[in-house]
């Protein structure tokens, strides 16, 4: 079946306008995670959801990002009055099951963001 | 976060054998993953270990010590389309921490 897919794959903003970027997860797949990799770096944890609930959020950054998974499905990042620091790729991933003995996440392209 | 170590490139010739060492932190170690990654693209799943000992997958084989808290990638039989940049991440609870990634350089 379709991988992880994400959109939009490039975006800038200026400085101070809000973004929102969109996960459609592995049908299925009851977790979903975002992450944020900055240039030459591996991925850093961001938020997961297990099914709509999102249970953990400790890596966001501030106040300013807000993800959601309403329906348990797609997901949206939000960011808010971007700044230049909140360049980077913003990858999805997804799992069957979080926690599982053998569960692996499986990765979205990723959306570049990039802010003036 | 938690400290996951791996080299920061590496350059090997076409054919030959390539073996990336990673390090991290055994507490709360709920297994480990090795991702490629194309530059622009997803991070592509490649091996898992949870247990000791030395997976293997075709030309890629992954080792695991627990106790060392260490764990190796062997690229076998190098293929330029192996250049890429491969990606060390533990497990610990369900979340995943990455190390900055190995860049492999394939030569001819």
């Amino acid at each position: 079946g379709a991988g992880v897919s994400q959109s939009p794959r490039y975006k800038v903003a200026k400085r101070g306008q809000d973004v929102a970027l969109r996960c459609d997860p592995i049908s299925g797949h009851v977790s979903l995670f975002w992450y944020q990799q900055a240039l030459g770096q591996g991925p850093e944890f961001l938020t997961y959801f297990q099914n709509e609930a999102q249970l953990d959020k400790s890596g966001l950054p501030s106040d300013r990002f807000f993800a959601e998974r309403p329906e348990g499905s797609v997901s949206t990042l939000k960011i808010q009055r971007t700044q230049q620091e909140d360049s980077a790729v913003y990858l999805c991933a997804s799992s069957y099951q979080a926690g599982g003995f053998t569960d692996t996440q499986y990765f979205g392209p990723g959306t570049r963001l990039t802010v003036l | 976060g938690q400290n996951i170590d791996q080299p920061t490139e590496m350059t090997a010739t076409e054919g030959a054998i390539v073996q990336i060492n990673c390090t991290y932190q055994t507490s709360g170690f709920n297994g480990l993953f090795w991702y490629q990654q194309h530059a622009g693209e997803a991070p592509t799943f490649l091996s898992y270990n949870v247990l000791d000992g030395l997976e293997e997958k075709g030309r890629f084989s992954s080792f695991l010590s627990r106790s060392k808290g260490y764990s190796y990638l062997l690229l076998k039989e190098l293929q330029m389309k192996d250049s890429a940049s491969y990606l060390c991440a533990v497990r610990y609870d369900y979340k995943l921490s990455f190390g900055a990634g190995t860049t492999v350089t394939v030569r001819a």
